[in-house]
């Protein structure tokens, strides 16, 4: 069974403290690695999709890495508007479900 | 604006009552999915279609029914036969030969 467990559960950041949010998953054989932002009451906002281990992308203060067995969303300087849950899904190959984590929820102090 | 839209925003349902759900894209886009969001848990998929006419169950379909007669619309209809409908329900749609799934706003359901 696809497993994604996301770390830390909460995360409390002054503006300007850089940190990196932790996905761990359990595949069997990745097709494709999610990351989504979602605000309070809203539907989640792509951010980033990646497929093989080593593959970088990056969006404004945003930067997501993938390795063999985990992924990282690391933000840089972030912003109060980065305040949000981070949901990080994987999908296997062959299969059209995808499997979603619980989320990170960050908070960002001005 | 092309985009998905999920309506009503809030909807309240008494017990033993079927409510529908609507979620319409002019993304063209093939496939559509429903997925309910519960606090502490991730999203979980109760029903997808990857073309008119045809869908299959996701993990929680008991209680769930939907219908694909067109290609941009998906409607769930939560029956009262579902124990714990009270959610945040999801709709998205994804691109042919995409992975990546692109969501609406959401219906918040209460069951009063």
């Amino acid at each position: 069974e696809d497993q994604v467990t996301q770390s830390p559960e909460a995360l409390r950041l002054q503006e300007g403290e850089s940190s990196s949010l932790n996905c761990s998953y359990t595949v069997s054989g990745l097709r494709g690695l999610f990351w989504y932002r979602q605000d309070p009451g809203k539907g989640p906002e792509f951010l980033f999709t990646l497929y093989s281990a080593g593959e970088e992308k990056e969006k404004e203060r945003l930067k997501a890495t993938l390795t063999k067995k985990e992924s990282f969303l690391h933000i840089t300087a972030p912003k109060p508007e980065d305040s949000a849950t981070y949901l990080c899904a994987v999908q296997a190959g062959g299969y059209q479900k995808v499997t979603f984590g619980i989320g990170t929820k960050l908070q960002v102090i001005p | 604006d092309g985009g998905i839209t999920q309506s009503p925003k809030y909807l309240f349902r008494k017990e033993g009552q079927n409510v529908t759900l609507s979620c319409e894209q002019n993304l063209n886009h093939d496939a559509m999915y429903w997925y309910r969001q519960d606090p502490g848990q991730g999203l979980r998929l109760i029903y997808y279609s990857q073309i008119v006419n045809d869908f299959q169950k996701g993990d929680i379909a008991e209680g769930y029914s939907v219908s694909r007669e067109k290609k941009e619309s998906f409607p769930l209809t939560v029956t009262s036969a579902q124990k714990n409908p009270t959610a945040f329900y999801l709709c998205a749609s994804q691109p042919d030969r995409t992975d990546t799934q692109y969501f609406g706003p959401g219906t918040r359901l209460t069951v009063l």
